[in-house]
C-alpha cells in the first residue's frame, strides 16, 4: 500500500521564483496536512483539509504561501514570490480521521531558495 | 508557553541498552493524543506509537512503549534492545482535543526533538 507521495524531493530555486510543492495522500485519508521544518522553529503545522475543504490555514506564514486540493488524491503549496527564509523541508501528512487516527508522513520536499 | 517539552537534546546509549527520552506536555482538554516519531537522517518522519488520554495501559509497539503518567502530564518513550538503527531525531507530538469555536482540533504540535546515538 503506497504512503504519502510528495514531489519534488528536492527543489533548488532563487529568490522571485514560483515553487509548487506536491502531495498525494494515502487513498482513503480524509485530512491532509501540510508541515515545515526548519532547524529555527522546528516542525509547524501550515494548513489543514477535510474532505478537500482547508479548515485551518493559521500557520501559513503570509500572502506569498497558497494550498489547494482540488480532490481527494492531489494537493498543491505554492510559494509565490520566493524568499530565502521560505529555505526548509515541507512535510504533508494524511489521516484517516482526526480524532483517533494517526498522521502519516511522506518523505517531505526538500526546499532551498537561493 | 511550550505545550510540548523534550528536554533532552541530546541522548547516548549503548547497543543492547534500553534508554528512556523524556516529553512532558501542557494542555487543559481532556481529550487529548500523545504521539512519537522518530526521523533518521534521511529525513522522513516515522510514526512511532500512539497514546490516548484516556488509554489507561501504556500503549506499546515492539521494542517501543509508551510510559503515560497522566497526573504529571508527562509521555516518556521507552526503547529497549536499543539498536544502532534507532540513532535517530525523535519527536514528542500532542494532539489536542476539540474546543468549542477552536479550530486547533487535530492539530499535532511537536517538541523540539532529540537526538539519539546508539554506541556499538
Amino acid at each position: 500500500d503506497a504512503g504519502v507521495i510528495q514531489s519534488p524531493r528536492h527543489e533548488v530555486t532563487e529568490m522571485g521564483q514560483e515553487v509548487t510543492l506536491r502531495c498525494k495522500p494515502i487513498s482513503g485519508h480524509d485530512y491532509l496536512f501540510w508541515y515545515r521544518q526548519t532547524m529555527m522553529r522546528g516542525l509547524e503545522l501550515l494548513i489543514y483539509f477535510n474532505n478537500n475543504v482547508p479548515i485551518d490555514d493559521s500557520g501559513m506564514p503570509e500572502d506569498r504561501f497558497s494550498a489547494k486540493m482540488p480532490n481527494a488524491s492531489f494537493s498543491t503549496l505554492k510559494i509565490q514570490p520566493s524568499e530565502p527564509r521560505d529555505s526548509a523541508v515541507y512535510f504533508c501528512a494524511s489521516s484517516a480521521a482526526l480524532a483517533v487516527e494517526t498522521q502519516y508522513f511522506g518523505p517531505g520536499t526538500r526546499l532551498l531558495v537561493l | 508557553a511550550q505545550k510540548i517539552t523534550q528536554t533532552q537534546p541530546g541522548m547516548f546509549v549503548q547497543e543492547k541498552e534500553a534508554v528512556t527520552l523524556d516529553c512532558t506536555y501542557d494542555t487543559s482538554d481532556q481529550s487529548y493524543g500523545l504521539f512519537w516519531y522518530k526521523q533518521p537522517s534521511s529525513g522522513e518522519m516515522i510514526f512511532l506509537i500512539y497514546q490516548g488520554s484516556y488509554d489507561e495501559q501504556n500503549a506499546t509497539e515492539g521494542r517501543y512503549s509508551l510510559n503515560f503518567q497522566k497526573a504529571r502530564k508527562s509521555a516518556n518513550l521507552v526503547i529497549s534492545a536499543s539498536q544502532l538503527g534507532d540513532s535517530a531525531m525523535y519527536f514528542c507530538a500532542m494532539r489536542e482535543g476539540l474546543r468549542a469555536g477552536g479550530t486547533s482540533y487535530g492539530k499535532l504540535t511537536f517538541g523540539q526533538g532529540t537526538i539519539l546515538t546508539v554506541h556499538p
